[in-house]
């Protein structure tokens, strides 16, 4: 089974601060874990993707993310938040298990920049 | 470069007329492609997906139906519209994914077709 967990469905944070956005997974493989953001009205970019190689993975945007296999966490995080970052966040996992198209995607999370 | 093209940007429609959207990506061949609906303030939900042309893989049971007439090309209709089919609908392909590649194939997304069924 695989299973995908956005611990918050909003997030503020002020201008010039840090950014967190915590994602739990479930998974009977070895996953690969994506993030992708989206703006209004806009398609799903991809932020960043963990497939097995290095554990710290480096985005566009200056976003990071950590895969820990025993946390099962996969968090995104950003040193200094940005107005343009003001977007909805989503985190993915991919494998074998999951349907059709190997993909569960979370929620997502409401990234609010206030100024 | 791979882009994917998907139109139209935004559509209004009356209960019970037809639908039909278009999708279309170049720069790659055989694409894996993908219909998602997304609800206001909801998540992604996979309507159809297409590993080859004619081969279509449906999800949800509705009144929405799919079709990949050229490699590259996927349409998505409905003969006769209802009010819960409004949505943010989004086109998206992916590389050819197997089980020894452990599926880490990322998407990729078109801007979306805003629709409003009235």
């Amino acid at each position: 089974a695989q299973s995908v967990t956005q611990l918050d469905s909003h997030v503020s944070v002020s201008e010039g601060t840090p950014v967190l956005l915590r994602c739990n997974y479930s998974s009977s493989y070895s996953p690969s874990l994506f993030w992708y953001v989206q703006h209004p009205n806009k398609g799903l970019q991809l932020l960043l993707k963990y497939t097995s190689a290095a554990t710290l993975v480096k985005g566009i945007n200056g976003f990071e993310a950590e895969f820990k296999k025993s946390e099962t966490s996969f968090h995104l995080t950003k040193p200094s938040a940005h107005m343009s970052d003001a977007a909805e966040y989503f985190c993915v996992v991919s494998d074998q298990g999951g349907g059709a198209d190997g993909l569960t995607f979370g929620k997502g999370t409401h990234l609010i920049i206030q100024p | 470069s791979q882009t994917i093209h998907q139109w139209p940007a935004t559509l209004v429609q009356p209960v019970g007329s037809p639908l039909s959207l278009e999708c279309t990506v170049e720069g790659t061949s055989n694409p894996n492609l993908y219909w998602y609906r997304q609800a206001a303030g909801r998540g992604l939900q996979l309507l159809f997906y297409s590993v080859g042309i004619g081969q279509i893989s449906s999800e949800v049971p509705q009144n929405l139906s799919a079709s990949r007439p050229q490699d590259r090309q996927f349409i998505l209709s409905s003969k006769k519209l209802l009010l819960s089919d409004s949505g943010f609908y989004l086109c998206a392909w992916s590389s050819y994914r197997s089980l020894t590649n452990s599926y880490n194939s990322p998407l990729h997304f078109g801007n979306g077709t805003r629709l409003t069924v009235t």
